[in-house]
């Protein structure tokens, strides 16, 4: 079945430097992609959809140059947090949408983001 | 806008009791709908979908129908084990004109006790 690696799974970092979370579809190519935050006890925030080759779509309130997201093939989708702040700190989800076809949107395992 | 409604947690119940968690949803057009499952420290992972109305989705034991009178997308399993303890999320789809988007609910946590 379709498959989602996200890396790494946990990272610490210190304020004010930048971390980047990849996420790739391992066995099938994914036109679309998504980036989720999760907030603790809460649902899932759609952060932004990324289409491969184009610039991605923010949702309303998400800050663009903060979260820098570059699907830059059909396998790869990366997330950029700059200039992290505690308040960065998270859990962040991508999710792959297949290439046609039926519905398919598979989940990473998600990144742990401790910013200190 | 779109939105989804789920029943808040936390719950708990015996093992082999009867499990019900209610999702609603509003929607402008038709969308597909989805209960997801997220155990600890993992991503989520589709438990079951249904995309019209009347359509039941079911795995693993768990089953939720596609009600369109009642904007309504109930999860249901007749028996829960230890096993099923997790957060569930119901989700809804819609594409319109090729933007698409898919809205969770809330989550319910779930804790199975023996």
């Amino acid at each position: 079945g379709a498959v989602v690696s996200q890396h790494p799974s946990r990272v610490i970092c210190k304020s004010g430097t930048s971390v980047k979370i990849e996420c790739r579809s391992l066995d099938f190519q994914a036109t679309t992609m998504f980036w989720y935050r999760q907030f603790p006890k809460k649902s899932l925030m759609l952060m932004a959809t990324s289409n491969e080759g184009s610039k991605a779509t923010y949702e309303q309130g998400v800050e663009k140059d903060k979260f820098l997201i570059n699907h830059a093939s059909l396998t790869l989708s990366t997330l950029t947090v700059t200039s992290a702040h505690p308040e960065d700190s998270s859990f962040y989800i991508c999710s792959a949408r297949s290439l046609g076809g039926n519905y398919g949107y598979t989940f990473g395992s998600g990144t742990r983001l401790t910013v200190v | 806008g779109d939105s989804v409604t789920q029943m808040e947690g936390p719950v708990t119940l015996s093992e082999e009791a009867f499990l019900t968690i209610n999702c609603t949803y509003t929607a402008t057009g038709y969308p597909s709908l989805f209960w997801y499952v997220q155990y600890p420290g993992e991503g989520l992972q589709l438990l079951l979908k249904a995309t019209k109305a009347d359509d039941k989705g079911s795995n693993k034991g768990f089953e939720a129908t596609y009600r369109k009178e009642t904007t309504s997308f109930h999860l249901e399993k007749g028996s829960v084990q230890v096993s099923d303890s997790a957060v569930y999320f119901c989700a809804s789809h819609i594409s319109n004109f090729g933007n698409e988007k898919l809205t969770f609910g809330t989550g319910t946590r779930l804790t199975i006790i023996p």
